[in-house]
């Protein structure tokens, strides 16, 4: 169980273009998805935190214009990276929970999403 | 601020060694602490957590971690290590919120 996808697995643009990335929970309901940047060898960074139905939480110095993030059902959240450039090329890797389990519940993640910006 | 030490960032161990990766934390409050391994190109999997109650806690594939609050460390061992635990595991803490802080990684290189 708690299985969470990512669609695409890897997406190559070109400067200026705009690439959606999906976020699936594919057995359980997801009230909390996260979204998380990784440059290569280095850790998780948090972007993001959407709730079902609300606006995304985003971190500190993360561009809400640049990537948007929609969570629009208990089971798929997407992230848009706007306008993209060469330094937005990273992994992106979203996770989940239900929400219900407070600070000690599992997040769940995706394999990750790896976008590369010609 | 919280934060997670991983002192290591690439540790080579013979295959049937055993294996011990650390991880330091701060945290002001009680800490809920993760384990999670990522094989290259994907996502992360967990492989324990420790949230209250005994401090060895058990997980998958054979590994366990000890939750020590006097040294605010959380390492994780595995008695015998194979061929297939090759990959970058990660500590993390819950900060609230459900937000995970992450460690920066250790990378495991299994020898034969």
């Amino acid at each position: 169980g708690a299985v969470v996808s990512q669609h695409p697995s890897r997406v190559i643009c070109k400067s200026g273009t705009s690439v959606k990335i999906e976020c699936r929970s594919l057995d359980f309901q997801a009230t909390t998805m996260f979204w998380y940047r990784q440059f290569p060898k280095q850790s998780l960074m948090l972007m993001a935190t959407s709730n079902e139905g609300s606006k995304a939480t985003y971190e500190q110095g993360v561009e809400k214009d640049k990537f948007l993030i929609n969570h629009a059902s208990l089971t798929l959240s997407t992230l848009t990276v706007t306008s993209a450039h060469p330094e937005d090329s990273s992994f992106y890797i979203c996770s989940a929970n239900t929400g219900a389990g407070g600070q000690s519940e599992t997040q769940y993640f995706g394999p990750g999403t790896r976008l590369l910006v010609l | 601020a919280q934060s997670v030490t991983q002192p290591d960032i690439h540790i080579t161990v013979s295959e049937g060694a055993s294996l011990e990766l650390r991880c330091n934390y701060s945290y002001g409050a009680t800490p809920y602490l993760f384990w999670y391994v990522q094989s290259p190109g994907q996502g992360l999997q967990l492989l324990l957590k420790y949230f209250s109650g005994d401090t060895l806690v058990q997980g998958i594939k054979g590994f366990e971690a000890e939750f020590k609050r006097s040294q605010s460390s959380f390492n994780l061992r595995k008695p015998s290590v194979h061929w297939s635990d090759a990959a970058e595991y990660f500590c993390a803490v819950n900060t609230g919120f459900q937000k995970l802080v992450f460690g920066t990684g250790t990378r495991l290189l299994v020898s034969p």
